[in-house]
């Protein structure tokens, strides 16, 4: 069991956006702004999409932004393309603990 | 071009220990630390820890403190994780990654969670 709640899968056609939810709790996604998303393709490292909940690095496409409310952070993706995807992670910071947590992962199906 | 090359895959009996290296290249080994997260087959990532290549500081995971350690030489700007215990659900990919920036309080530093680069990932199979 993840410390941080993902749905399972999500799906969209080209062109659509979907967005995907992490649901932490007030000691990790809640309390600082150290949120992450990770794209990760079959057989592959994953890659940083998000860090800070909603700064993207360098390269990567703004068709992918972030944002958080409470205990939920989000992932949007815009003007899907179909080599978008590919499972999805969330990461933060988690105080109680001082570590670092993982959602569950959520794998994007292009329609 | 930053880059983290990691050893080859291992084969391991329950009981024994395997230790992955994660060589860095691109930038200033000491200026970032480093996390390893590992996934088992068809499953999650999983964050074990983490070191502080500046000063070898470490902050392990509940569930493998105790049967992991860190480490790091500068001299090569290497890192190293070592697991001791092997057991069958310890079979994954163990990948290191490089904390873009550590997040500190208390006079602490720890991971904040963002890995900007990544390894290739070490398959470690833990079987009888």
């Amino acid at each position: 069991q993840s410390a941080l709640t993902q749905p399972a899968s999500v799906s969209g056609s080209p062109g659509q956006s979907i967005t995907i939810s992490c649901t932490g709790t007030s000691s990790d996604v809640g309390s600082y702004n150290l949120v992450s998303w990770y794209q990760q393709h079959p057989g592959k490292a994953p890659k940083l999409m998000i860090y800070e909940g909603s700064e993207r690095p360098s390269g990567v496409a703004n068709r992918f932004s972030g944002s958080k409310s409470a205990n939920t952070a989000s992932l949007t993706i815009s003007g899907l393309q179909a080599e978008d995807e590919a499972d999805y992670y969330c990461c933060s910071y988690a105080h109680s603990s001082t570590s670092v947590v993982f959602g569950g992962g959520t794998k994007l199906t292009v329609l | 071009q930053v880059q983290l090359v990691q050893s080859g895959a291992e084969v391991k009996k329950p009981g024994a220990s395997v230790k992955v290296s994660c060589k860095a290249s691109g930038y200033t080994f000491t200026s970032y630390g480093i996390s390893w997260v590992r996934q088992a087959p068809g499953q999650g990532l999983e964050w074990m820890g983490w070191i502080s290549a500046y000063n070898g500081n470490t902050n392990y995971a509940q569930k493998v403190q105790g049967r992991v350690t860190m480490t790091t030489d500068t001299s090569t700007s290497t890192a190293y994780m070592e697991l001791r215990s092997l057991r069958s659900d310890d079979t994954a990919v163990y990948y290191c990654a490089r904390d873009q920036r550590e997040y500190c309080r208390g006079g602490s530093c720890y991971s904040s969670g963002e890995f900007d680069y990544w390894g290739q990932g070490t398959l470690v199979t833990v079987s009888s």
